[in-house]
Order: C-alpha cells, then sequence, then structure tokens
C-alpha cells in the first residue's frame, strides 16, 4: 500500500527554523514527483514546490521561491519543507501530496500544523 | 503564472440535486486538469483527473468535461456525503495552481 506519513504537529516562535517530514512507503520513491501543499486557516490549498527524489530536481511556486526549502533523502525514502526563520503568518497546515504521471495528486500525507506564535 | 478561477465560490443544493462548479484557466492546460474533494480534518481526495477521467473508487455520480480553459466538475444526484469543498488544479510545465475552491452547502 502506498503511504504518505507526516512529521507531527509543531508550535514554534517566530525566528525559528523548522523541518518537517513526509515519509513515503509502498512504491519506488526516486520514481516520483513529491509536492508541498499549504492551507492556510480558512483559506484553499497552494501548492508550495515539489521534488523528483531521482535526480533531487527541485520546482518551486514563485509565491515561496526563497521562502522555504524542499529536499529529499533517498537512504529514508523521505521528503523534508523546512524554513530558516518562521513568521506568524506560517502558521498553516501542510500537506505532501504524490504526483501521478497524469499531474494530479493521487495520495495525501494527513497533514502536519505548524503554528508560529509568540 | 497559471491562474485557476473556480464559480461559484459557494453553492447551496439538496440531496437529489444535480450540481456543476466551473474552473477556468488564465491559458490553455489542455487537459492537464484535476478536481479535489476536501472535508473539514481531512486531506484532499482525488476525484477526477485528466479533466474527465474518474479516479478509482470514486462514485459514478462525479463526472468532469472540458479542455483548454474551460472545465467543469458535474455531480449528477447529491448524496448526503458530498456536501464539501471541491477544488479544481491545474499542471502544466513542472508548475501547478489550484483553484480558490467551491463550498458546497446544504440548502
Amino acid at each position: 500500500e502506498v503511504q504518505l506519513v507526516q512529521s507531527g504537529a509543531e508550535v514554534k516562535k517566530p525566528g525559528e527554523s523548522l523541518k518537517i517530514s513526509c515519509k513515503t512507503s509502498g512504491y519506488s520513491f526516486i520514481s516520483y514527483w513529491i509536492a508541498w501543499v499549504r492551507q492556510m486557516p480558512g483559506k484553499g490549498l497552494e501548492w508550495m514546490g515539489m521534488i523528483y527524489p531521482g535526480d533531487s530536481d527541485t520546482r518551486y511556486s514563485p509565491s515561496f521561491q526563497g521562502q522555504v526549502t524542499i529536499s529529499a533523502d533517498k537512504s529514508f525514502s523521505t521528503a523534508f519543507l523546512q524554513w530558516s526563520s518562521l513568521k506568524a503568518s506560517d502558521t498553516a497546515m501542510y500537506y505532501c501530496a504524490r504526483l501521478t504521471g497524469d499531474g494530479a495528486f493521487s495520495i495525501w500525507g494527513q497533514g502536519t500544523m505548524v503554528t508560529v506564535s509568540s | 503564472d497559471i491562474q485557476m478561477t473556480q464559480s461559484p465560490s459557494t453553492l447551496s443544493a439538496s440531496v437529489g440535486d444535480r450540481v456543476t462548479i466551473t474552473c477556468r484557466a488564465s491559458q490553455s492546460v489542455s487537459n492537464w486538469l484535476a478536481w479535489y474533494q476536501r472535508k473539514p480534518g481531512k486531506a484532499p481526495k482525488l476525484l477526477i483527473y485528466k479533466a474527465s477521467s474518474l479516479e478509482s473508487g470514486v462514485p459514478s455520480r462525479f463526472s468532469g468535461s472540458g479542455s483548454g480553459t474551460e472545465f467543469t466538475l458535474t455531480i449528477s444526484s447529491l448524496q448526503a456525503d458530498d456536501f464539501a469543498t471541491y477544488y479544481c488544479q491545474q499542471y502544466n510545465s513542472f508548475s501547478v495552481t489550484f483553484g480558490q475552491g467551491t463550498r458546497l452547502e446544504i440548502k
């Protein structure tokens, strides 16, 4: 069974760093793009960017370029999303999702809630 | 960036109704268009991919159509379980955009 299991909820202060994870199983990790999607409270879905673990090709939405870093560790079949300096506006639910060859996200993680508050 | 615009933003309907949600792209995305259902506290669920292909396990009352810049999601006979928020999503040249969502409410 294909699964994406995300790390647990985080509560951080502004200015702190954070790295959340998305552990995959049940398929060839290096063969599919893994994306990160944000949903701020009461708002819609926003694509942040994605990584192809096979060659580490990474694409970012212009809205998130320079704000976050997406990476992957092939040894652990895990993708990551990280911030170097969190802001209160980073408070949101973050999902990882696997992109199919048909350009859709068929498998999603359960989500990681990130709360940034002083 | 390709912009995706859904209409309406909110839709009130009753069980048994036929409903249609529209998604327009700011430029052609061919048929690289997907639809998702999202319920509170749950991850989005893929319903339709490639504009009109039904994802495995999704009830046949859901259907999608369109190509280029205009797409529709139709639910032929609403069930109680269908009240949720629906999103369209395009994929083009290693870039993705979601529509702003359509909230389907019970009338």
